[in-house]
């Protein structure tokens, strides 16, 4: 098994990009696809990426996502940051036993 | 659109059962894997269990293996899970949520989620 590393928190200013990253302990990043999910105070989580860069319908393209093996990590890239974005995100993904695996979580503030 | 409607969470005393289920629409059910994922109190996201798409094979995290059992009925487009021989550490918010493929490979849309807390 491995496990997924994000830093516990970030903050950017409004209108500023901020990027989030999940290392991955062991195997190769781009062995499995890796998710990001947006969580706001008291409400479901929802998906922002999924496999690696996809947005489901009606994310806004402000929110990009990709993979970089040299650094074995994802990172999750908020552009024209509002404050509406202040949230928790979570990166995800599998290990070859089929189990699923979440990040610890970054708490973004939008200040 | 795509939803997905948890149900079936409650107040249930160490050591008992609930049948968890979540009613999906708006997309072809049969073809996409689901899975149930869970969250503590104030902790971050915990996965649970997987069903594939037609093919159901099922995964569980080591922490309910033995314990909880996933299932779905494609005809009535609803997943469950059972939650069997619960522990107060067991209580937490049961989300399901959809995966991008037939396969589990990760989420591409969430319901609200069902509280089950555990406690005498």
């Amino acid at each position: 098994n491995f496990m997924l590393t994000q830093p516990h928190s970030v903050s950017e200013s409004p209108g500023k990009t901020v990027t989030i990253s999940c290392t991955r302990s062991s195997g190769s990043i781009a062995s499995n696809y890796v998710q990001w999910y947006q969580q706001r105070p008291g409400s479901a989580p929802t998906t922002v990426i999924y496999e690696n860069y996809q947005r489901p319908s009606g994310v806004p393209d402000r929110f990009s996502g990709s993979i970089d093996s040299s650094s074995n990590s994802a990172s999750l890239t908020i552009s024209g940051l509002r404050t509406e974005d202040e949230a928790d995100y979570y990166c995800q993904s599998y290990d070859s036993s089929n189990h699923g695996l979440f990040g610890g979580g970054t708490k973004l503030t939008v200040l | 659109e795509v939803q997905l409607v948890e149900s079936g969470g409650g107040l249930v005393l160490p050591g008992g059962s609930l049948r968890l289920s979540c009613a999906a629409s708006g997309f072809t059910f049969s073809l996409f894997a689901m899975s149930w994922v869970r969250q503590a109190p104030g902790k971050g996201l915990e996965w649970v269990a997987d069903i594939s798409g037609s093919v159901e094979n099922t995964y569980y995290a080591d922490s309910v293996k033995g314990r909880f059992t996933i299932s779905r009925d494609n005809s009535q487009k609803t997943v469950y899970l059972q939650v069997n021989s619960l522990r107060a550490e067991d209580t937490s918010i049961y989300y399901c949520a959809k995966h991008s493929s037939r396969r589990p490979i990760g989420f591409d849309y969430w319901g609200q989620g069902t509280l089950v807390t555990v406690s005498s």
